[in-house]
């Protein structure tokens, strides 16, 4: 089975540039996220899809980062404009549960990330 | 808002020695889960543990869940150079999303 693909798998851009990343979760997984981790810490929740339809997009700033997920497969975010602090590993994860119903729980497998690196 | 802290943030250490890394939170989490990252590439899970008071066993690693479910323990029994990675622990909820920990950074030297 393939896993999440991701790419570029490295990306470097000057501030106020723009930059997208693509991912293809693993076929048949409706829900897909995306996260952010800054080198030696835990990744953090940027944007959560169930197909096509956001489900929690709280810590995502909006007001430079977007994402979408037109056709319930493949996903795409973007930064415009990318400032220093923007810099970071962005990680795709997908997993098969829609929606937890007691006693079940859900396992996310990750892409390789995108390294980005804003100068 | 829901935090999960891990403790140590780093540790080396030789090979044969054991080690525990412990993941603590004020907040109940309905399960527990486990994820090593090498560098380059994304989080692997390694284990999930949904019972207060469950202890789960991999080969030499020991993971447990708290009785209150707000805390997690890993143990690694003689630890090889292949152990080292940094050490994530992540907490469910109600949605399908998970909140994960502060990570720890664990160096097995040769």
């Amino acid at each position: 089975e393939a896993g999440v693909a991701q790419s570029p798998r490295y990306k470097i851009i000057e501030k106020r540039q723009s930059v997208a990343f693509w991912c293809n979760p693993i076929s048949g997984h409706a829900t897909l996220y995306w996260y952010q981790q800054i080198l030696g810490q835990g990744p953090k929740l940027l944007i959560q899809f169930q197909n096509n339809g956001v489900v929690d997009d709280s810590q995502l700033p909006k007001d430079r980062f977007s994402a979408e997920r037109l056709k319930g497969v493949d996903s795409t975010l973007k930064i415009q404009p990318a400032k220093l602090e923007d810099s970071a590993v962005y990680l795709c994860a997908s997993s098969l549960v829609g929606f937890l119903a007691g006693g079940l729980y859900n396992e996310q497998f990750f892409g390789p990330g995108t390294r980005l690196t804003v100068l | 808002t829901q935090l999960l802290e891990q403790s140590p943030q780093f540790l080396s250490i030789q090979e044969g020695e054991n080690l525990t890394v412990y993941c603590n939170s004020s907040s109940v989490f309905s399960s527990l889960q486990w994820y090593r990252q090498e560098p380059g590439e994304g989080p692997v899970l390694l284990v999930t543990v949904v019972t207060g008071g469950e202890v789960k066993k991999l080969k030499r690693l020991t993971f447990q869940f708290g009785d209150a479910r707000k805390d997690s323990s890993l143990h690694i029994t003689a630890a090889q150079p292949g152990d080292t990675g940094l050490y994530l622990c992540a907490g469910g909820g109600a949605t399908n999303k998970l909140i994960f920990g502060t990570g720890t950074l664990l160096a097995v030297q040769p």
